[in-house]
C-alpha cells in the first residue's frame, strides 16, 4: 500500500461548479499537508498548506484535514476553466528543515466553460 | 523576484549515453532538491542539498544518478548511463532556510529516453 494515496481521475466539471479532491494517506506520523497546483507543462505551485486538522479556507479554495481518519481534501468552490490543472497533495512527517513531502499521484482536473 | 530556473527544458537521448541538469535556485534558498516526477505520478524525492551539504539521498540511484551543488547555489544532476525507465521530468525546486514546507518548484526538465 503507497503511504499516500490519490484518484487520478480525470475530473470533469462545469464552470462554477464545487470540485471535491481528496487524498487518503496511511503514514499517522504525516503532520503537515500541501496541495499543489500543476499547470501542463509545469512546475507544481504551492496552492495550500495546514498542518492542524480542521478546515483552512483562501479565497475560492478550502482545505480540509481529518487526522483521525487520515483524510485529507480540497474543495474549489465557483470552479473557473482557469482551475483547470492536475492537483497534487503532499504531506510531511516534520516541520521546518526535516523531512521530505511525499506526493500523491495527482487529479486531473477540466473546468469546462 | 525571479523563479528557479532550470535548463535545458526537453532532452532526447539514447540509451546507455549520459546527460547532465542544471538549476539555479531563487536567490537567498539554502535548501535545494531535485524530484523525479514519472508521467501520471506525483514528484518523488531524489536528493535534497541543504547549503552544499546532502541532507538527503535516500532515494537517488547512486549507481548512475549524482548531483553536486558547488558555492551552495547552482545544481547539476547527471545520470550516466540512462536507461528507459530515467525518462521523466526532473523537477528542481529550492526553499527558504529552515522551512521545507513552502517549496518552489522550477519549470522542470522532460527527458526522453529511447
Amino acid at each position: 500500500q503507497k503511504e499516500v494515496e490519490q484518484d487520478p481521475g480525470p475530473l470533469s466539471v462545469p464552470e462554477g461548479a464545487i470540485v471535491s479532491l481528496n487524498c487518503t494517506y496511511s503514514n499517522s506520523a504525516f503532520q503537515y499537508f500541501m496541495w499543489y497546483r500543476q499547470y501542463s507543462r509545469k512546475g507544481p505551485e504551492l496552492l495550500m498548506y495546514t498542518y492542524s486538522s480542521g478546515n483552512k479556507e483562501d479565497g475560492r479554495f478550502t482545505a480540509q484535514v481529518d487526522k483521525s481518519s487520515k483524510y485529507i481534501s480540497l474543495f474549489i468552490r465557483d470552479s473557473q476553466p482557469s482551475d483547470s490543472a492536475t492537483y497534487l497533495c503532499a504531506m510531511k512527517e516534520y516541520g521546518g528543515s526535516q523531512g521530505n513531502l511525499i506526493f500523491g499521484k495527482g487529479t486531473k482536473l477540466s473546468v469546462k466553460p | 523576484e525571479a523563479g528557479v530556473a532550470q535548463s535545458p527544458r526537453y532532452k532526447i537521448i539514447e540509451k546507455r549515453q549520459s546527460v547532465a541538469f542544471w538549476c539555479n535556485p531563487i536567490s537567498g534558498h539554502a535548501t535545494l532538491y531535485w524530484y523525479q516526477q514519472i508521467l501520471g505520478q506525483g514528484p518523488k524525492l531524489l536528493i535534497q542539498f541543504q547549503n552544499n551539504g546532502v541532507v538527503d539521498d535516500s532515494q537517488l540511484p547512486k549507481d548512475r544518478f549524482s548531483a553536486e551543488r558547488l558555492k551552495g547555489v547552482d545544481s547539476t544532476l547527471k545520470i550516466q548511463p540512462a536507461k528507459l525507465e530515467d525518462s521523466a521530468v526532473y523537477l528542481c525546486a529550492s526553499s527558504p532556510q529552515g522551512s521545507t514546507d513552502t517549496q518552489y518548484f522550477g519549470p522542470g526538465t522532460r527527458l526522453t529516453v529511447l
